[in-house]
């Protein structure tokens, strides 16, 4: 069980809006501890997609976006396009384990 | 241009010994600021962090996986070095190593492709 908490799955149409919760505790979101989005499409190595909350690196459409909130996180998808259809990870750092955390993984289906 | 490459066995035995060796470029481990982290996940699985090594040679690790686990560097050869001991069929994953971004203890911006380990006998 991941410490930071992810719907399986997400599904939308092409050109739609989706988002992706991210739910800790105090010992890491809460805690003021940023967090980090990763995309992982099939058999590849995960992908930087949002750094720092709300941060794109260079290359990363402006589709993506993230925000942070207390003990929660998400990662918000507009202008879904099939290419989206990947697994999507949140990470942050967690105190009372001394490292990093990620969520469970959600699985993003454009229909 | 920083570039990550995880290498090892592809099959090894329970209760063996697993070494890993990731090997960098693009970057020092010698440079204050930087760490490199081990993450793995077994197939069909999440993401699972395993530890970190920075450029100081403080070391961390999973605490759930702490009495197993040893990382260490090597920053002449730009290479850190994971071993896992007593390897079980669970620890079948895919392995990845990753880099830091500058200062950051948590931020990973770049990832290797992963090495697969199967334990079987």
């Amino acid at each position: 069980q991941s410490v930071l908490t992810q719907p399986p799955s997400v599904s939308g149409a092409p050109g739609q809006r989706v988002t992706i919760s991210c739910t800790g505790s105090s010992s890491n979101i809460g805690a003021g501890y940023d967090v980090h989005w990763y995309q992982q499409l099939p058999g590849t190595a995960p992908k930087l997609l949002i750094y720092t909350n709300s941060d794109r690196p260079s290359g990363v459409p402006d589709r993506f976006s993230g925000s942070k909130s207390g003990t929660s996180a998400s990662l918000a998808i507009t202008g879904l396009q099939a290419e989206d259809e990947a697994d999507y990870y949140c990470q942050s750092y967690d105190s009372s384990l001394s490292g990093s955390v990620f969520g469970g993984g959600t699985k993003l289906t454009v229909l | 241009q920083v570039t990550l490459k995880e290498s090892g066995p592809a099959l090894v035995k329970p209760t063996q010994t697993l070494t890993l060796t990731c090997t960098f470029s693009g970057f020092s481990l010698s440079t204050s600021g930087m760490r490199v982290s081990w993450i793995r996940q077994p197939p069909g699985k999440a993401l699972e962090w395993l530890a970190r090594i920075d450029w100081d040679d403080d070391k961390f690790y999973s605490t759930s996986l702490k009495t197993r686990l040893t990382i260490s560097k090597d920053t002449s050869k730009n290479q850190v070095v994971l071993t896992m001991t007593n390897m079980e069929p669970v620890d079948t994953a895919t392995y990845y190593c990753a880099r830091h971004q500058y200062g950051s203890g948590s931020l990973m911006d770049f990832w290797g492709q992963g090495t697969t380990v199967t334990v079987s006998s």
